[in-house]
């Protein structure tokens, strides 16, 4: 199993829906929990940070669960600028990045 | 200019050649990495180093070499191309503040071709 998993999509919405996307983890130790954004064939970059309380940013809601091991992020009212792949991050402590294979988004005019 | 320069941005090679990828940065951070991103793997990490005297074996180290030649540059290095190392390779930065928010910060990817 892979220690970071997700579905790989494509998620192919209109404009203005809401979608969202799960990443579960398979180390129990881990500590630290991010999301971030890669464009077609640029560099993966931060969208957010999950923290335990679950945290908002505009459009974008990120929750973490500890008991089944899994994070999400919401994206409402969906932007053509929001297509690319969304990489689900998970950090332990002292530990080195695991990165998910990303799922990726399509927005349709 | 980025913050996280890596070259060459592409480079096409031969089976048994020696290929080498620089990255540098001026963030003035101390820790550096190496990925690679395969379609449908994700990122994996071949090499990390936490400061110039600190190198670290990543996930998929095999057939690669690092070389923190100054806290700003960290250079990878394939002895002997393979076609399976076709890739594309991305050079990271982190800062070990504590009020770093664990941000890892990327260069604009190399992406390489062994034929």
């Amino acid at each position: 199993r892979k220690e970071v998993e997700q579905d790989p999509g494509p998620f192919n919405v209109p404009e203005g829906a809401t979608v969202a996307f799960n990443c579960t983890y398979s180390n129990s130790a881990s500590q630290s929990f991010f999301w971030y954004r890669q464009d077609c064939r640029k560099e993966p970059k931060l969208l957010m940070s999950v923290y335990s309380s679950g945290n908002e940013d505009g459009r974008f809601t990120a929750q973490l669960n500890r008991a089944s091991q899994y994070i999400s992020l919401l994206i409402r009212d969906s932007k053509l600028s929001d297509s690319a792949t969304y990489l689900c991050v998970v950090n332990n402590y002292g530990q080195n990045f695991v990165f998910g294979p990303g799922t990726r988004l399509s927005v349709l005019p | 200019d980025a913050d996280v320069t890596q070259t060459p941005r592409n480079r096409i090679t031969k089976t048994g050649k020696r290929i080498m990828l620089e990255c540098s940065q001026t963030k003035g951070h101390d820790r550096m990495y190496w990925y690679r991103q395969d379609p449908g793997l994700g990122l994996r990490l071949i090499y990390y180093s936490f400061d110039v005297k600190d190198i670290n074996k990543g996930e998929i180290s095999d057939g690669y070499s690092v070389s923190r030649q100054a806290q700003a540059k960290f250079s990878l290095s394939l002895e002997s191309a393979i076609p399976n190392q076709t890739a594309l390779y991305f050079c990271a930065t982190r800062s070990t503040d504590r009020a770093n928010t664990g941000e890892l910060f990327f260069g604009e990817g190399s992406r390489l071709t062994v034929l």
